[in-house]
């Protein structure tokens, strides 16, 4: 079956600071990846999201890029904040079996201190 | 305006008692989904209805019960309530593919905190 291996938690970084969080997953087909937070109390937001090969998703200063050759689906961003203080999913949609559900990896906690 | 809408947003109730949790969609959408986040935040898809037509029921113990009433609408209904059903319910919503058409995101509602005492 489909599945999204993140990278272990919790991650803490100093205001600033560069973020990498990494993702990868195994899918039969061709998935759509998305990356999904949720900040304290909330629900789950879009971040940002790639339907095929090669493209590059992008929000609010964070980044992925799909990497069928890798298999990858790594978040960055340049330069954190103490706002970006979340929990981060990566997540998969794919067809086949899974009818389309959202495969989700086990998420990072990111907490940033000023 | 919200897009999809849960209620009750906490929900507090004593072992055995049974309790319902609504979603509504304003979307459009046509496929929605009830997911469970546990307390290490892991998210796990219970239910998925497609025009009203259950398509994913993962392995769920029977005393959960989605319905739909109608494609802007799906609802949990869990029976003799357990310590361990405490968790993050989530509803969601999304659109089948079309032809040709690559997956899409889902929208999340703002969850409903179930706790069993």
């Amino acid at each position: 079956g489909n599945s999204v291996t993140q990278m272990e938690g919790p991650v803490t970084l100093s205001e600033e600071a560069f973020l990498t969080i990494n993702c990868t997953y195994t899918a039969t087909g061709y998935p759509s990846l998305f990356w999904y937070v949720q900040y304290p109390g909330e629900g789950l937001q879009l971040l940002l999201k790639a339907t095929k090969a090669d493209d590059k998703g992008s929000n609010k200063g964070f980044e992925a890029t799909y990497r069928k050759e890798t298999t990858s689906f790594h978040l960055e961003k340049g330069s954190v904040q103490v706002s970006d203080s979340a929990v981060y999913f990566c997540a998969l949609r794919a067809g086949g079996t899974s009818y389309g559900k959202l495969t989700f990896g086990q998420g990072t906690i990111l907490t940033v201190h000023p | 305006d919200t897009a999809v809408s849960q209620t009750p947003k906490y929900l507090v109730t004593q072992m055995g008692n049974d309790k319902s949790i609504k979603c509504e969609q304003n979307l459009g959408h046509d496929t929605m989904y009830w997911y469970k986040q546990d307390s290490k935040k892991f998210l796990k898809i219970m239910f998925s209805y497609n025009n009203k037509e259950l398509i994913i029921n993962e392995t769920v113990p029977n005393r959960f019960s989605p319905k739909s009433p109608d494609k802007a609408h799906l609802n949990l209904h869990i029976n003799s309530l357990e310590l361990g059903d405490s968790a993050v319910y989530f509803c969601a919503s999304s659109f089948a593919p079309g032809q040709g058409v690559r997956w899409t995101e889902a929208f999340f509602g703002q969850g409903t905190r179930l706790t069993v005492v």
